[in-house]
């Protein structure tokens, strides 16, 4: 089955510093990959769209300069958080699928990454 | 804009128990109806799927149903065993158009299941 591996799991920085979350899909090549921030006790939201090859496509009120995602071939997206700060300490998720438009797609999830900024 | 609301919140039941989480969404024109399963820390993992023309689907001791009509999913776990501890969201794929797989979520069930 598809598998899609999230690394680092967990993660604690300084605050001000930027940090990478790796999102790679293990078994197949996948077209899309989303990125979803989850905060305690609330819903998965989506933060951007990540097409390989092009531009992220971001969420209202997600800051594309804060968050970069870069898709640079079909099996790796990084998540950069730039200067973070306490308030982005947050659970990131990471999903891809295979195909661009199948009806029946199924999205694969990443096991996520808990981000603590100190 | 799609709003994804689940009841009960939080759930507390003794093993052996059949049980059933609400799932309602206020936009009838979805694609499709997915409900997940997520463990404290974990990432999701997919339960069923159930396409806009379906109105249910099973798989095991799980049987999710879909009226599209009135807004409203509903999961019914039968025989509950404390190994079904976790939480459940529901997530759906509207059907308009942009991101063909945006999904919106609920803030999930809490299910915990006694011994």
């Amino acid at each position: 089955g598809a598998v899609v591996s999230q690394h680092p799991s967990r993660v604690i920085c300084k605050s001000g510093t930027s940090v990478k979350i790796e999102c790679r899909s293990l078994d197949f090549q996948a077209t899309t990959m989303f990125w979803y921030r989850q905060f305690p006790k609330q819903s998965l939201m989506l933060m951007a769209t990540s097409n390989e090859g092009s531009k992220a496509t971001y969420e209202q009120g997600v800051e594309k300069d804060k968050f970069l995602i870069n898709h640079a071939s079909l099996t790796l997206s990084t998540l950069t958080v730039t200067s973070a700060h306490p308030e982005d300490s947050s659970f990131y998720i990471c999903s891809a699928t295979r195909d661009s438009y199948s009806g029946a797609n199924v999205l694969t999830f990443g096991a996520g990454s808990r981000l603590t900024v100190l | 804009k799609q709003e994804v609301t689940q009841i009960p919140a939080a759930l507390s039941v003794p093993e052996g128990e059949n049980l059933v989480l609400n799932c309602s969404f206020t936009d009838s024109a979805i694609y499709n109806l997915q409900w997940f399963r997520q463990d404290p820390g974990k990432g999701l993992t997919s339960l069923l799927l159930i396409q806009s023309s379906q109105r249910e689907q099973t798989s095991g001791r799980l049987n999710a149903s879909l009226d599209k009509s009135s807004g409203r999913s509903t999961l019914y776990i039968a025989a509950s065993q404390p190994g079904d501890s976790a939480t459940y969201l529901c997530a759906v794929r509207s059907n308009s158009g942009g991101s063909n797989y945006k999904l919106t979520f609920g803030k999930g069930t809490l299910l915990t299941v006694n011994p």
